[in-house]
């Protein structure tokens, strides 16, 4: 079954600081792998797609299928980091369509 | 362009009544999708919708369905309400193909 972890339900960095937000996924095949942000009192938004293996607002995020892992990273976190990140796993087959999340980070960057 | 709108913001009910929820799409989309977001929980798929025909469903009960417009705006309808069924309710609409889905403020629905 397709199923999304995220470890972390609160995660603290001062600015500057190095951030991981884990996240851990359960998939039998391909996946696709995304990351959602949601800033305080704005609506959910995609912040970056495993298949685009880009950088965005300075996050990256590689897919590791042996750990089945996608961690979003970034060397120096800014204090407009500060947000809800979700991860969340696209289904196929069956579940075609469908986004599965994990339960999200709430990440705050101190100044 | 205007993001995906979502009606009414806040609902309040009382347990055994029924709820409706609205959603218009992004211009172009033809794909909505719903999401509960209930507290403590991440978001979990109710249905989608695409060509005015329902595609998949996640695992609630039948009392959660729904229906999409001709003009693809979409209706959530949750009969018989329980104090459970409080919660965040997020609309997405998707184009077609393997585009990402955009999300609108969702409606808070509050059962009592």
């Amino acid at each position: 079954a397709q199923r999304v972890t995220q470890p972390e339900k609160l995660l603290s960095v001062f600015k500057g600081a190095p951030v991981e937000l884990k996240c851990n996924y359960s998939y039998s095949g391909s996946p696709e792998l995304f990351w959602y942000v949601q800033y305080s009192r704005q609506r959910l938004q995609l912040l970056l797609r495993h298949i685009s293996r880009e950088s965005i607002k300075g996050f990256t995020a590689d897919l590791n299928k042996g750990e089945t892992s996608f961690h979003l990273k970034k060397p120096f976190a800014q204090e407009e980091d500060s947000a809800m990140y979700y991860c969340a796993l696209r289904g196929r087959g069956s579940t075609l369509g469908r986004l599965y999340f994990g339960r999200g980070t709430q990440l705050t960057v101190w100044p | 362009e205007a993001g995906v709108t979502q009606s009414p913001t806040h609902l309040i009910k009382t347990r055994g009544q029924q709820a409706t929820l609205r959603c218009s799409p992004i211009s172009g989309h033809t794909s909505v999708y719903w999401y509960q977001q209930a507290l403590g929980l991440g978001l979990q798929f109710l249905l989608w919708y695409d060509e005015g025909e329902e595609r998949n469903r996640g695992n609630f009960p039948p009392r959660f369905s729904g229906r999409q417009f001709p003009n693809y705006s979409s209706e959530l309808n949750v009969n018989a309400l329980e104090l459970e069924d409080s919660a965040l309710y997020l609309c997405a609409s998707r184009a077609g193909g393997y585009n990402e889905q955009f999300f609108g403020p969702g409606t808070r629905l509050t059962v009592l």
